[in-house]
């Protein structure tokens, strides 16, 4: 069975430290694995995506199949990153469900 | 695209009355999912449809709980009657299918009962 796992639920950093928010995954088969951004009191959307190696608000993520590993990076951080951030995990074949993390609220302090 | 629409965007109800969240998929998208947000809980997925055929309802709290999705475009969570611990955020997201996509989501239905 699939699963998420985000260790922190809360985490607070400094303006202009860097953040890495950290989620781990257990699944046998090939992953794919998604970061999601809630605002406060707002839908969820989509940060990132593995597969397409992109950089969403300077925020990156890479996937270590090795340590079943894909934390979220963003070198220096801003106040407008203060978010709530749910790893997302999904699979190629057939099941189309996304298994989430339990999130981890990130506080920017000024 | 307007994305998922969801409504009502808020519902206050009392205890014992029948709720009904309504979705609208993005055009084009096949799989639609609802999910409860708590606090205590986090994000719980309740039920998804591919091609509007209900698929894995598995996580549905209990038989007060219904879903429909007559249409590819339309949806609806029924709860009756509802309880004040249903209180919560309920989202819609929709997908273009396979794991690979990521879903879209709604902007939620905040549900208080009271």
């Amino acid at each position: 069975a699939q699963r998420v796992t985000q260790p922190e639920k809360l985490l607070s950093v400094f303006k202009g430290a860097p953040v890495e928010l950290k989620c781990n995954y257990s699944y046998s088969g090939s992953p794919e694995l998604f970061w999601y951004v809630q605002y406060s009191r707002q839908r969820l959307q989509l940060l990132l995506r593995h597969i397409s190696r992109e950089s969403i608000k300077g925020f990156t993520a890479d996937l270590n199949k090795g340590e079943t590993s894909f934390h979220l990076k963003k070198p220096f951080a801003q106040e407008e990153d203060s978010a709530m951030y749910y790893c997302a995990l999904g699979t190629n074949f057939g099941n189309e469900k996304l298994t989430f993390g339990t999130g981890t609220r990130l506080t920017i302090i000024p | 695209d307007a994305g998922v629409i969801q409504s009502p965007r808020h519902e206050v109800t009392e205890m014992g009355q029948e709720v009904t969240l309504r979705c609208k998929p993005i055009s084009g998208h096949n799989s639609l999912f609802w999910y409860r947000q708590t606090m205590m809980r986090g994000l719980e997925l309740l039920i998804y449809f591919n091609n509007n055929v209900p698929i894995d309802d598995s996580g549905m709290p209990e038989d007060r709980f219904s879903a429909k999705m007559p249409n590819a475009s339309f949806s609806t969570l029924k709860i009756q009657p509802s309880e004040p611990r249903d209180s919560a955020v309920y989202f819609c997201a929709s997908s273009p299918g396979g794991g690979r996509a990521g879903y879209t989501f709604g902007s939620g239905t905040r549900l208080t009962v009271v």
